[in-house]
């Protein structure tokens, strides 16, 4: 059974600093693994999805990596912005699977 | 990119009264919806798997009778909570299927008083 764990559950730190956050799986069988931005009170928004056979994607200030192998995956968010604010969740999709397994989430603050 | 919609955003109910949320893809068609449910400060829990036409498929542990979900459209799945109680208070996310990308709505708030 796949399980999806993101460290830290809870992050702080100024404003304009570079950050990472981290994201593991235990089945590397994987499909893609995809990365989702949550305000509060509100729903899901896809950030980036890396496929199997990618090592990473970027998005602006963002750059999600995968290390399939070894179970990791990492969101780099350069120069933070108190927008940034938010809770960030990592799913992965299994091989063969049509459900994403979803990690707990790190909630983000970016202080002005 | 494609738009998931879900009505209402927030309800509130009495103890005892169901509740129908309406998940609809509006610019594309899904043959697979997901229902999820997440508590507050918690990650999302998928319920159930909703395909258009036929039975839903349920997680370990979600009564199906107590949450129906019907597909009966590529571009509309309804999730009905039947006598709510305070504890199914919660939040609940759709999601449609387009290849292997998942597509979220915007949520739903049940508060059961």
């Amino acid at each position: 059974k796949q399980e999806v764990t993101q460290i830290p559950a809870a992050l702080s730190v100024p404003e304009g600093e570079n950050l990472v956050l981290n994201c593991s799986f235990t089945d590397s069988a994987i499909y893609n693994l995809q990365w989702f931005r949550q305000d509060p009170g509100k729903g899901l928004t896809s950030l980036l999805l890396i496929q199997s056979s990618q090592r990473e994607q970027t998005s602006g200030r963002l750059n999600a990596s995968l290390d399939k192998s070894s179970g990791r995956s990492t969101l780099y968010i350069a120069a933070s912005q108190p927008g940034d604010s938010a809770t960030y969740l990592c799913a992965v999709l299994g091989q063969g699977a049509q459900k994403l397994v979803f990690g707990q989430g790190t909630r983000l603050t970016i202080n002005p | 990119g494609a738009v998931v919609s879900q009505h209402p955003s927030r309800v509130i109910c009495k103890s005892g009264t169901s509740v129908k949320i309406e998940c609809r893809s509006l610019d594309f068609q899904a043959t697979t919806m997901f229902w999820y449910r997440q508590f507050p400060k918690q990650s999302l829990m998928l319920m159930a798997t909703s395909n258009e036409g036929s039975k839903a498929t349920y997680e370990q542990g979600v009564e199906k009778d107590k949450f129906l979900i019907n597909h009966a459209s590529l571009t509309l799945s309804t999730l009905t909570v039947t006598s709510a109680h305070p504890e199914d208070s919660s939040f609940y996310i759709c999601s449609g299927g387009v290849s292997d990308t998942q597509y979220f709505g915007p949520g739903t708030r049940l508060t059961v008083l």
